[in-house]
């Protein structure tokens, strides 16, 4: 069974910075990509960041990038996000999810339960 | 950059066929992926390129992409289909997320 699930999200004040990890298992993690995607309240969805099943490339909104770095643990079977200067807006549930291809393009087959983050002072 | 459009809301009968729309420039150039999400949950795949659905997805979801609209279509309606709906494709290596319909069952 498919099982993602991440852990890291808190209350950070502005400025702050934090990293995000998603623990996957039941399928060979070093071969798919996989990607982060937030949630602000009663919003819609909001892509962030995607890297491909070597950890060799990846991908950021431009509403993030310069700020937000995602990598990959595959010995760990672990995704990361970290998250440096903090603003408000980031404030969002954080989903991590599986991507059905090796690099980019294909659908997102499985997703965590999501970690929330709120940015406040 | 590439954008999706999708109604804000819709409602539709008990029993009744709902078709849910995502517009964007020649999408029907795109694999178009369908994500349903109930209050307080992850989102889960109803149907990915454009109208194949992961196993154990009822067969009441389908899909279609023509032109510049594609369709989520829900026939007979449930209760249990209230949930809001996003539609999702690729710009080159940049997911690209519609802004989610929300749809009510009554």
């Amino acid at each position: 069974e498919v099982q993602l699930l991440e852990s890291g999200g808190t209350l950070v004040e502005p400025g702050g910075s934090l990293r995000l990890s998603c623990a996957v298992s039941g399928f060979p993690f070093s071969s798919y990509a996989m990607t982060w995607v937030r949630q602000a309240p009663g919003k819609g969805l909001e892509w962030v960041s995607s890297t491909g099943g070597s950890g060799g490339s990846s991908y950021y909104a431009d509403s993030v990038k310069g700020r937000f770095t995602i990598s990959r643990d595959n010995s760990k079977n672990t995704l990361y996000l970290q998250i440096i200067s903090l603003r408000a807006e980031d404030t969002a549930v954080y989903y991590c999810a599986r991507i059905d291809e090796y690099d980019y393009g294909g659908y997102l087959d499985n997703w965590g339960q999501g970690t929330l983050v709120t940015v406040s002072s | 950059s590439y954008e999706l459009t999708q109604p804000l809301s819709m409602s539709v009968a008990p029993g009744q066929t709902a078709k849910i729309s995502c517009g964007g420039n020649n999408i029907g150039g795109k694999n178009v992926h369908w994500y349903q999400q109930k209050p307080g949950q992850a989102p889960v795949l109803v149907i990915y390129s454009d109208k194949h659905r992961p196993s154990g997805i009822p067969a009441r979801f389908s899909g279609s992409n023509s032109g510049n609209t594609a369709t989520l279509t829900i026939s007979g309606a449930q209760a249990g289909d209230e949930a809001a709906y996003f539609c999702q494709v690729w710009d080159t290596t940049t997911v690209i997320f519609g802004g989610g319909t929300k749809l009510t069952v009554l």
